[in-house]
């Protein structure tokens, strides 16, 4: 049962361009939506997250915009740099239940 | 501040040995999680454990598979008679108790089966 699903799976930008990923939930109990980067070989990493009181987290050049009524959640990330090459994650927990559902994960690539 | 700290990084076992995948989770984190990643796939959850509890499992294949997070030491996850099946990269998080505020991942095991 796949509760967090994820997309695309692999996204190619120019560099200085927009990455947009994009996420969609199915369970109303979720209150906690983290995105996660991953680089080869390293376990994921915590990159920004967003609860459902707000509609929008921005940190630098990420940004995640939330739709509450969608179930729907995506991660911009601003002037993309090769640096940002990696896989990125989408999750979703609910806080009564510290179990924490993973997307599929997006593979990124930025062009120099 | 260590993080979360796993070992091996990397574990070779031939076909019907047993591996053992260590966990242990920040300080002050008394919570920890399992998951296995199947190359070029995402994060698949396996179990949840608090200390000495486990809360959920049902990611857990039913045989072959147990793990355990004992009151003293680390989390422990342990496959017996592993398959080429497997191989895979394991990950272990911990998170602080009461609600979600995110995970800490370590680092990986990366086991292959031989």
């Amino acid at each position: 049962q796949q509760q967090v699903k994820q997309s695309p799976q692999s996204l190619i930008v120019q560099k200085g361009g927009i990455s947009i990923i994009n996420c969609a939930y199915e369970n109303t109990a979720f209150d906690y939506f983290p995105w996660y980067q991953q680089f080869p070989g390293k376990g994921p990493a915590l990159l920004i997250a967003i609860r459902p009181d707000v509609s929008e987290k921005k940190e630098g050049r990420f940004t995640i915009s939330f739709n509450k009524s969608a179930k729907q959640f995506s991660l911009h990330i601003m002037d993309s740099q090769p640096g940002d090459s990696a896989t990125y994650f989408c999750a979703a927990s609910a806080w009564h239940n510290n179990d924490m559902r993973f997307g599929a994960g997006t593979r990124l690539t930025v062009k120099p | 501040n260590a993080g979360v700290m796993q070992n091996p990084r990397h574990l070779v076992r031939r076909r019907g040995q047993e591996a053992r995948l260590r966990c242990s989770p920040m300080k002050g984190h008394s919570h920890v999680y399992w998951y296995r990643q199947l190359p070029e796939e995402g994060l698949k959850f396996m179990v949840y454990l608090q200390k000495e509890n486990i809360i959920d499992e049902s990611g857990m294949p039913k045989e072959r598979f147990s793990a355990e997070f004992p009151k003293e030491g680390p989390s422990i996850l342990r496959i017996q008679q592993v398959v080429r099946g497997d191989s895979a990269a394991y990950f272990c998080a911990s998170s602080p108790p009461a609600v979600s505020y995110g995970y800490t991942f370590g680092s990986g095991t990366r086991l292959t089966v031989v």
